[in-house]
């Protein structure tokens, strides 16, 4: 099993639509969790961290479930410029683990 | 204006040639971190330095090697024993490495011809 693991792509949705991906993580010992962003042959960009209570910015809702170990991201009217790819990242003891990334386009 | 810088943005080698990536940070973090990525495929820790003079090796250090003489410097080379080198180079920081996440380079493609 991998150490984090993410929902395949593509996802293709039009605009304004509403999009979640999952992640779940096999070490129950993970610190913390975060989602990253990666447009196409740039360098991840933090989007945000994963709170165990949920945390929101904006059209973006992060969701930690420590007894399942899974984590989600939800983007709300979803925008052209959220095309990219969104990587879950799980701290484990200093050391992050990526996940392969799931590849969002959206379409006009 | 605080971040990392990586050099050069686009790096091309003979087969058999060792090569050097730079890496600065001055965000005054301690930690230092090397990862690779291949098309399709998640970040891979290459070798990462928590403190000036020392470092570890990560997943997938075999070819490379690293040193961390002063805090803001994180040099990578890749020497013709990797086997497969050309990836896409990513150098990353962080102020506190057990809770913080990472701030990335812009990073390094490399190609051997």
């Amino acid at each position: 099993r991998k150490e984090v693991e993410q929902d395949p792509g593509p996802f293709n949705v039009p605009e304004g639509a509403t999009v979640a991906f999952n992640c779940t993580y096999s070490n129950s010992a993970s610190q913390s969790f975060f989602w990253y962003r990666q447009d196409c042959r740039k360098e991840p960009k933090l989007l945000m961290s994963v709170y165990s209570s949920g945390n929101e910015d904006g059209r973006f809702t992060a969701q930690l479930n420590r007894a399942s170990q899974y984590i989600s991201l939800l983007i709300r009217d979803s925008k052209l410029s959220d095309s990219a790819t969104y990587l879950c990242v799980v701290n484990e003891g200093g050391k992050l683990i990526f996940g392969q990334g799931t590849e969002l386009s959206v379409k006009p | 204006d605080g971040g990392i810088t990586q050099s050069p943005k686009y790096l091309f080698r003979k087969e058999g040639q060792n090569v050097t990536l730079s890496c600065e940070q001055n965000l005054n973090h301690d930690a230092m971190y090397w990862y690779r990525q291949d098309p399709g495929q998640g970040l891979r820790l290459i070798y990462y330095s928590q403190i000036v003079n020392d470092f570890q090796k990560g997943d997938i250090a075999e070819g490379y090697s690293v040193s961390r003489e002063k805090k803001e410097s994180f040099p990578l080379t890749v020497t013709s024993a990797q086997k497969n080198p050309t990836a896409f180079y990513l150098c990353a920081s962080t102020g506190t490495p057990a809770i913080d996440t990472q701030y990335f380079g812009p990073g390094t493609r490399l190609t051997v011809l």
